[in-house]
């Protein structure tokens, strides 16, 4: 098991296009999350799938990001017509933990380093 | 008042010396505590879980205060590695956008 995986590193995009981003889980981890972290800021909680129904999704997300997880392993992020408060690094997560919420241990991938010019 | 508050630094201390940072939340009802860690340009990694009782691992020693609403972390001995970011998490138990994530502390070990 290589841990959680995203692609792409890095991407550049001018503002107005459509990004995706994809995250590759540890196996068998049933819950995934998608974080946005910005220089200076701890992670930002985007949203989240059990399995690959997605349960939540946080209030300050808008209605141009949208996340997928249709066989309930890989993910999608993607994000239509960008801007360039998008830029930042979007950090996917896996975790085991099959009970309380409350115990949950996240481990991250390396991230996508979105640049919207 | 912001949800977790750390004190982001830089804190900068000479090898071997032994440093301490808290972090404060304001959310009474949090129920889980951890302490992440993360190097430059990588992704966070999970160091320790903090118990009410207070727990080590090696070098490191975490502790709650849920009467003063903080938690810390200690390293003893610091190693030139330990330099990085370490993000205080609390979970208020809220589902998952309850795990709230602090600014982080900056930490750097000069030899």
């Amino acid at each position: 098991d290589t841990g959680v995986s995203q692609d792409p590193r890095h991407k550049i995009t001018k503002r107005g296009q459509n990004v995706t981003f994809r995250c590759d889980p540890i196996s068998e981890h049933n819950r995934l999350y998608w974080y946005r972290q910005t220089l200076g800021q701890g992670p930002e909680f985007l949203t989240y799938f059990q399995n690959e129904a997605q349960l939540e999704k946080s209030r300050l997300l808008s209605d141009r990001f949208s996340a997928e997880r249709p066989k309930g392993s890989f993910s999608t992020l993607e994000i239509q017509r960008t801007e360039q408060g998008d830029s930042a690094m979007y950090l996917c997560a896996s975790s085991p933990t099959r009970g309380l919420a409350t115990n949950e241990k996240l481990f991250f991938g390396s991230g996508t380093q979105l640049s919207v010019l | 008042r912001k949800e977790v508050e750390q004190d982001p630094g830089p804190f900068n201390v000479p090898e071997g010396a032994t440093v301490a940072f808290n972090c404060t939340y304001s959310n009474s009802a949090s129920q889980s505590f951890f302490w992440y860690r993360q190097d430059c340009r990588k992704e966070p990694k999970l160091l320790m879980s903090v118990y009410s009782s207070g727990n080590e691992d090696g070098r490191f020693t975490a502790q709650l205060n849920r009467a003063s609403q903080y938690i810390s972390l200690l390293i003893r001995d610091s190693k030139l590695s330990d330099s990085a970011t370490y993000l205080c998490v609390v979970n208020t138990g809220g589902g998952a956008d309850g795990l709230t994530f602090g600014k982080g502390t900056h930490l750097i070990i000069q030899p």
